[in-house]
């Protein structure tokens, strides 16, 4: 198993520019989550998919998109990046909510220029 | 809503001290989980533990254990004879039943062993 998967691993972006981080898992897990680390904040939720077709916004959603179309694929959107979204984010999966530990994506460096 | 407080950014020890990482939580729920992840130098995210809010057992792993008390909403975590490996940033974390088990984490902190 590849476990959690994210591309590309490094980005730069200018201002007003759009991309989609890809992830994706292949532990069959239905809860999956997109977080992002910047220095002093730990991690801050995006947004978070409890399974196909259903997301639901985390603390930070602003700027953000996402969709669930299968369980496998969970992308996150960036609509029109901005210096402030200059982060570290990870892609994390769990097999159910709650109870179950996340297992996380080596995470895509992003700056924003 | 749910919070958690790691109120010690840094802490530095030398090998073979013992050190207690602090977390502190806030939720109104009655059904919750508490997690405990560590992330070392190379940034992946690595899962440590995790607890119910019915089972204060305090848990030992090894040199790792875990002091859950729900009367002081703490979950502190505990290294024993602490080693150079065990430098890295740790996250304490809350899943709380309302509001779909979303999962929140403490800004973490980040522990120096030197040799």
């Amino acid at each position: 198993n590849a476990g959690v998967t994210q591309t590309p691993k490094f980005q730069v972006l200018k201002t007003g520019q759009s991309m989609t981080l890809q992830c994706a898992q292949d532990m069959n897990h239905e809860y999956m989550s997109w977080y992002r680390q910047d220095p002093g904040m730990g991690l801050r939720l995006i947004h978070y998919s409890v399974g196909a077709g259903i997301t639901d916004q985390g603390e930070v959603p602003n700027g953000y998109n996402v969709s669930r179309s299968t369980t496998e694929d969970f992308p996150l959107r960036l609509l029109s990046a901005a210096p402030s979204q200059t982060s570290v984010y990870f892609c994390a999966s769990s097999y159910s909510q709650g109870p179950s530990e996340q297992y996380f994506g080596p995470g895509t460096r992003l700056t924003v220029t | 809503a749910q919070k958690v407080t790691q109120a010690q950014t840094e802490i530095s020890v030398v090998e073979k001290e013992d050190v207690t990482l602090d977390c502190v939580y806030e939720t109104r729920d009655t059904t919750y989980y508490l997690f405990w992840y560590k992330q070392p130098p190379s940034g992946e995210l690595v899962f440590l533990i995790r607890r119910n809010s019915f089972d204060e057992q305090n848990e030992i792993s090894g040199r790792y254990s875990w002091n859950f008390q729900k009367s002081t909403s703490s979950f502190n975590f505990t290294i024993t004879a602490s080693q150079v490996v065990d430098s890295a940033v740790y996250f304490c974390a809350l899943s709380e039943g309302t509001g779909g088990f979303k999962t929140i984490f403490g800004a973490g902190t980040r522990l120096f062993v030197k040799a």
